[in-house]
């Protein structure tokens, strides 16, 4: 398995709470990744990091922002949460080499927003 | 926006059977589609891939089939085994950058019965 770990593996928290998840990897991997997973809508992507501190938007990037300090670090940050940013969410990451696809995915951050 | 459309929903097959599930993306700029599987509680894992320049790859009991021209793309498993019940995932990327920006259909959950 690709070294990815995410933290935490669940979390319930509030409404209008701040929360932060965070992905791990040991690959030295140059692109990470942060997916979103609902049913009937498969997996989405909030945003990316093509390098340390160079990150951009993906489809459904509203409500979220990200960081990445350091190669092996990719922080999800949701200011103020809402009932719809109930998800799973999945850290990936890839080596980046032209058009490959091939992503490896960690195991989740199951997050419920009441 | 759905870009990757993916059918159907779920599907039950008995063992020995063959699964079927069928794909179509709208975005003429795709050109590579792989295909993940997916277990509960864990991430997606790349299973199979293909790029249009082949009209078919085969690995094991996993093929993929390609219409370019009819923009869609199917995944058959042969010999269905019930270590093969999963979620699966059709997914689609561009070759512009070098980021894995996949699109993601909406995900086929396989039951494999005895």
């Amino acid at each position: 398995d690709a070294g990815i770990t995410q933290s935490p593996r669940h979390k319930v928290t509030e409404t209008g709470t701040p929360v932060t998840l965070r992905c791990h990897q040991t690959e030295n991997h140059r692109y990470m990744y942060w997916y979103r997973q609902d049913p009937g809508h498969g997996l989405r992507l909030i945003h990316y990091s093509y390098g340390v501190k160079d990150t951009d938007k993906g489809e459904v990037s509203d409500g979220y922002s990200v960081s990445r300090s350091k190669t092996e670090d990719f922080l999800l940050t949701l200011e103020s949460a809402t009932s719809s940013q109930t998800s799973v969410y999945f850290c990936a990451i890839s080596e980046g080499l032209p058009n490959t696809g091939e992503l490896f995915f960690g195991e989740g951050s199951r997050l419920t927003v009441l | 926006q759905q870009q990757v459309k993916q059918s159907p929903q779920s599907l039950i097959v008995q063992k020995g059977g063959i699964s079927i599930i069928n794909c179509a993306y709208e975005n003429t700029a795709f050109d590579y589609f792989p295909w993940y599987q997916q277990f509960p509680g864990k991430g997606p894992a790349l299973l199979i891939a293909i790029r249009p320049d082949v009209s078919e790859k085969k690995e094991g009991r996993f093929t993929i089939s390609f219409n370019k021209s009819a923009k869609q793309f199917s995944l058959h498993i042969m010999d269905s085994q019930p270590g093969d019940s999963a979620t699966y995932f059709c997914a689609a990327s561009g070759s512009a950058g070098t980021a894995s920006k996949l699109t993601f259909g909406t995900g086929t959950r396989l039951q494999v019965t005895l």
